[in-house]
């Protein structure tokens, strides 16, 4: 199943900076996109989402854009803080009409932020 | 803040034993839910439950596993004869309806299950 890609494992940037963490999904009919953070020893917590109608959504220092015609979603962090170092997940929902809360996950990208 | 719980945080289970994980959803959630990560590969659905039944599972989930709201509180998932393989960590979930459909869902900290 490899429905929603994260091609990068891992992504290192300066504190202050713009963290950029970027997603693929190869099919056209997901109707919602989210993002979830994971610390170690913890379970995913959603981040940001975004429908499938929209190609951006904004909330305090992230921001997620959807490109539906590449298929490529990203998320931006701005700025970056220490406290954002934790796995990302990018996740995608067929929405209504089918199954309901099953969400389909990228493997994850580890973000560091450095002092 | 309200959060989903599970119990035991890690157990550990020889192969062709019977184990049960529990969780206790956020309380006004209807919808409940089972992932699964295998140590370095992606989350992976399991199975999702409303109104007492299930609404969907994954082809993961087969004959091994079933699940079980109990009582009011809690929500189990059962694997009646484990394998090395289902070795991994175990998320419970919940949402309310709108994150039912859209993917907001609440995660527990997870269940670590290895078989020996």
């Amino acid at each position: 199943d490899q429905q929603v890609k994260q091609n990068s494992p891992s992504l290192s940037v300066q504190e202050g900076r713009i963290s950029i963490l970027n997603c693929d999904y190869t099919n056209s009919m997901f109707d919602y996109f989210l993002w979830y953070k994971k610390y170690p020893a913890e379970g995913p917590t959603f981040l940001i989402s975004i429908s499938s109608i929209k190609d951006k959504n904004e909330d305090g220092r992230f921001t997620v854009f959807l490109n539906k015609s590449a298929k490529h979603l990203s998320l931006h962090i701005v700025p970056s803080q220490p406290g954002d170092s934790a796995v990302y997940f990018c996740a995608a929902s067929f929405g209504r009409g089918s199954t309901l809360g099953r969400l389909y996950f990228g493997r994850g990208t580890q973000l560091t932020v450095w002092p | 803040e309200p959060e989903v719980t599970q119990t035991p945080s890690h157990q550990v289970t020889q192969m062709g034993q019977e184990v049960i994980l529990r969780c206790v959803p956020i309380s006004n959630h209807l919808y409940f839910y089972w992932y699964r990560q295998i140590l370095g590969q992606k989350v992976e659905f399991l199975v999702s439950f409303y109104n007492n039944e299930i609404s969907e599972k994954s082809e993961i989930f087969d004959d091994q596993f079933s699940v079980e709201r109990p009582d009011g509180s809690n929500f189990t998932l059962k694997i009646r004869s484990t394998k090395l393989e289902d070795s991994a960590m175990y998320f419970c979930a919940s949402s309310d309806t709108s994150g039912s459909y859209t993917g907001e869902l609440f995660f527990g900290e997870g269940s670590r299950l290895t078989v020996l």
